[in-house]
């Protein structure tokens, strides 16, 4: 059974970066496109992007293009997601979530790790 | 972008009662659109993909239907685990986009 394993809760300063790993357990990465998703407290999902770990391309939504960084590390299963230039708008929940060649829909996800930004 | 324009905002319906909500695209996206059900402080569930396909393990009295520019998530028989928040989200452009949720609360 594959799972995802995100890393723990994160407390940052304002104008700093963050790296967040989701490892894959139960399979392997490469057989998988990664994504993830943002929530901020109380509100919806925000899809932020995808990285394909086989050939570690990456797509971005417009509005996360200078905020994210996608990559993978297939040597040891893990997506990671770094945040930079930190304001009280990232405060939020990150998911990673993903698929394989089954089907494009968001099949398994992380179980999301919690960003605070404050000073 | 494809906005993806979920209604109600929130519901609230009783034991055993048929729920119904609805997803409407800005634009046709030819079925290929997702239902997720969140629990407070746990992490999104696929319910149906493909607009009208039941995810492994998900009860049957859950279903999906629609096509284009419309589509909708139905809840037959009303059971107390279904108290959760829905999403709808399109792949059928980039970037993906979701619905801005549901919140089905018992009344």
């Amino acid at each position: 059974e594959v799972q995802l394993q995100q890393s723990g809760a994160e407390l940052v300063r304002p104008g700093t970066s963050v790296k967040l790993s989701c490892k894959v357990s139960g399979d392997t990465i490469t057989a998988y496109y990664m994504h993830f998703v943002k929530q901020r407290p109380g509100q919806g999902l925000e899809w932020i992007g995808r990285i394909d770990p086989e050939d570690d391309s990456a797509k971005y939504a417009e509005k996360f293009k200078n905020k994210a960084t996608l990559t993978a590390d297939t040597s040891s299963n893990t997506a990671y997601l770094k945040l930079s230039s930190l304001t009280s708008e990232d405060t939020a929940t990150y998911f990673c979530t993903a698929y394989n060649n089954s089907g494009v829909w968001f099949t398994y996800w992380g179980q999301g790790t919690l960003v605070t930004v404050s000073s | 972008d494809i906005r993806m324009t979920q209604s109600p905002a929130s519901l609230s319906a009783s034991l055993g009662e048929t729920v119904n909500i609805e997803c409407l695209p800005s634009e046709d996206i030819y079925s290929d659109l997702a239902w997720y059900q969140q629990k407070p402080g746990k992490s999104p569930q696929l319910l149906i993909y493909n607009a009208n396909s039941l995810q492994n393990g998900v009860p049957s009295r859950f279903s999906g239907s629609g096509s284009g520019t419309q589509y909708s998530l139905k809840i037959n028989s009303l059971q107390s685990e279904d108290v959760a928040t829905y999403f709808c989200q399109q792949y059928n452009n980039y970037p993906w986009t979701f619905g801005g949720g549901t919140k089905l609360e018992l009344k």
